[in-house]
């Protein structure tokens, strides 16, 4: 099976402009989870999506924002950006959810100027 | 309550030694425990996850001990080689309720020859 796919892998943004980032989970796999790695803050929980209903929602502002479609594949989307937004976003699939096994793509890398 | 607390930071190990990671938790209603393995560059991998009906659990060079009362679970990698040189991370989450995975705040392991 293929594992999770990330597009794209690297992103350049300046402040104040929105980014949509994109996740395709492994076959099967209705549950998508997204996280932020930072090396201030470590890995956080942003939200999670399951059969395309936002189940859980972490500590973040309403500029970060998230879909999911019927083929389970999942977008995030931030506004506004800030410097501090830089980070390492990471995507996770699993069958049932979080108390289950999930296994995490390769990130998308954001630099915001 | 949410969170996950690891030590060491950081930590050398000769080559062929064990290396032991620590977490410790502080919310009961926590019941699937996992350990992932980063690469720089990479996605966390999950190496091995345990619930709290056992107390271990190996998969081959990797065994997770868990201590229920102490709310402590700790991951030992045997024979540690330098390919085992990477950041570990803890992690916790539930079945129900509020899913998504709480993790520590990483230890980097380094195996030196």
């Amino acid at each position: 099976k293929a594992g999770v796919t990330q597009t794209p892998r690297y992103l350049i943004k300046t402040r104040g402009q929105q980014v949509t980032l994109s996740c395709s989970p492994i076959s099967g796999h209705r549950s998508v989870s997204w996280y932020q790695q930072t090396p201030g803050q470590g890995l956080q929980f942003l939200f999670e999506y399951f059969s395309e209903t936002q189940r859980n929602k972490g500590n973040f502002p309403g500029r970060f924002s998230g879909r999911q479609f019927s083929n389970s594949r999942s977008e995030m989307n931030v506004s506004t950006l800030e410097l501090g937004d830089s980070a390492l976003y990471l995507c996770a699939s699993s069958l049932r959810g979080a108390g289950y096994e999930q296994y995490f793509g390769p990130g998308t890398r954001l630099t915001v100027t | 309550q949410q969170q996950v607390k690891q030590s060491p930071q950081s930590l050398i190990v000769q080559k062929g030694g064990i290396s032991i990671i620590n977490c410790a938790y502080e919310n009961t209603a926590f019941d699937y425990f996992p350990w992932y393995q980063q690469f720089p560059g990479k996605g966390p991998a999950l190496l091995i996850a345990i619930r709290p009906d056992v107390s271990e659990k190996k998969e081959g060079r990797f065994t997770i001990s868990f201590n229920k009362s102490a709310k402590q679970f700790s991951l030992h990698i045997m024979d540690s080689q330098p390919g085992d040189s990477a950041t570990y991370f803890c992690a916790a989450s539930m079945k129900f309720g509020n899913e998504k995975l709480t993790f520590g705040t990483g230890t980097r392991l380094t195996i030196i020859p």
